[in-house]
């Protein structure tokens, strides 16, 4: 059964750093493109980062680029996501989504909340 | 960016009557694979989106038929044959052929 567990969330200040991860188990993860989607307080659905299935092509939406990272450990079977200089409308729960493109999976989600 | 609009953003239903949820793309939706990444999606409260439909018209396995997908270009439609009270949710839809992939607003299915 696939299963993708999200860990990491919590209370950051404005500017601070938080690093997600993502468990992934059930399938062959190498390969399956991954990504994360985020979901502020009340509101919709916003797709943050993907990446391939080495590593290589990364995509971010532009209000995320150049402050997160998106990466994976294949041999460990975890998605990470690298959140700096972070701000108050970074507040949301983060999902970790298999195959993009198809969006079959999800995980729960961990929620991530910037405020001072 | 591509937009999703979905209308209408809430929809009042009677149980047992069928209900048509609305989505317009901004732009077409064909990839150049032929084929047209539109998925709809249903989310309850503090959980995660569960797949329904994906390519437009394919109902996920464990998806009740009284669901279905149609559409092409840039508008499509979600329907539910007869509404049950276990569909009275939330739903998405989604075009992933085109990065970045985006979703509509939402339309919040209610009773009537």
């Amino acid at each position: 059964e696939v299963h993708l567990a999200e860990s990491g969330g919590g209370l950051v200040q404005p500017g601070g750093s938080l690093r997600l991860s993502c468990a992934a188990s059930g399938f062959i993860f190498s390969n399956y493109w991954m990504s994360w989607v985020r979901q502020a307080p009340g509101r919709g659905l916003e797709w943050v980062a993907t990446i391939d299935r080495d590593g290589n092509e990364k995509y971010f939406v532009d209000s995320v680029r150049g402050r997160f990272t998106i990466s994976r450990d294949n041999a460990k079977n975890s998605l990470y996501l690298q959140m700096d200089s972070l701000r108050g409308e970074d507040t949301a729960v983060y999902y970790c989504v298999r195959d993009p493109r198809a969006s079959d999976y999800w995980g729960q989600g961990t929620l991530v909340t910037v405020s001072s | 960016d591509v937009v999703m609009t979905q209308s209408p953003l809430s929809l009042p239903v009677t149980l047992g009557q069928p209900a048509s949820l609305s989505c317009r793309s901004s732009q077409g939706l064909v990839h150049d694979d032929g084929n047209t990444y539109l998925s709809w999606f249903q989310q309850r409260p503090g959980q995660s989106p569960r797949r329904l439909i994906y390519k437009v018209s394919t109902r996920d396995s464990g998806v009740p038929d009284r669901f279905s997908g149609s559409g092409s270009g840039t508008d499509f439609t979600l329907k539910i044959s007869r509404v049950e009270a276990d569909d009275v949710e939330l739903y998405y839809c989604m075009q992933s052929t085109h990065w970045p992939y985006t979703f509509g607003q939402g339309t919040k299915l209610e009773i009537k």
